[in-house]
């Protein structure tokens, strides 16, 4: 099973939608957890991190996390044509020597169709 | 502020060359990173530096020879490369290893 699974899309929604991005992960110890923004040619962006259970909301993205399922999950409300990018989904083990390795998943391919 | 800053922003190099990847933050973060992107795939880590000693080292060949001077920068240097290395090099930073980490605009180095 690999570490951190999200689906590959390409995931296509209409303006104004609400986009949804699943990620889930094997490591059960995993403490922290990021979602990054990556346009083509440039480099991943910050958007969201998370840290426990429940919903966190910033503007128009809410990040949700449930750790005893190993789900994380980004919604992205009222969606413009300017978030067409790849959602990476990052996990940190955040124990041990393993402190700072991030592992990304593959990418979410959005696409917002004006 | 959240800006980490990466030169250059192009390099080709042939492989019997020596160059150095450069990054830089002023966000007073005491961990920095280094990730290989190749195209259409996640960022890899490669190494990880923390309060300026070497942490993680995720087994990248000897040809790749990271450096901390201080706590602000953060060098790569390069030597005998091979074409598969050719991709997108990024330096990223944060608060501690395990905080949220802020990607530099990478360099996009093209192995001849």
């Amino acid at each position: 099973q690999k570490e951190v699974e999200q689906n590959s899309g390409p995931l296509s929604v209409p303006e104004g939608a609400i986009a949804s991005l699943n990620c889930t992960y094997s490591d059960r110890g995993s403490q922290s957890f990021f979602w990054y923004r990556q346009y083509s040619g440039k480099s991943p962006e910050l958007i969201m991190s998370i840290y426990s259970n429940g919903d966190k909301e910033d503007g128009r993205f809410t990040a949700q996390l449930n750790k005893a399922s190993q789900y994380v999950s980004l919604l992205i409300r009222d969606s413009q044509p300017s978030d067409s990018a790849t959602y990476l989904c990052a996990v940190n083990r955040g124990y041990g020597g393993s402190q700072g390795n991030l592992i990304f998943g593959k990418g979410t391919k959005l696409s917002v169709k004006p | 502020d959240t800006e980490v800053t990466q030169t250059p922003k192009h390099l080709v190099m042939g492989m019997t060359n020596k160059k150095s990847l450069k990054c830089e933050q002023h966000m007073g973060h005491r961990a920095m990173y280094w990730y290989k992107q190749k195209a259409k795939k996640p960022p890899e880590l490669m190494f990880v530096y923390s309060y300026e000693k070497l942490s993680i080292n995720e087994s990248v060949p000897s040809r790749f020879s990271p450096e901390c001077p201080n706590s602000s920068l953060l060098n790569l240097h390069l030597h005998a490369l091979q074409p598969e290395d050719s991709a997108l090099y990024l330096c990223a930073s944060s608060q501690r290893t395990g905080d949220e980490q802020y990607f530099g605009p990478g360099t996009r180095l093209t192995v001849t």
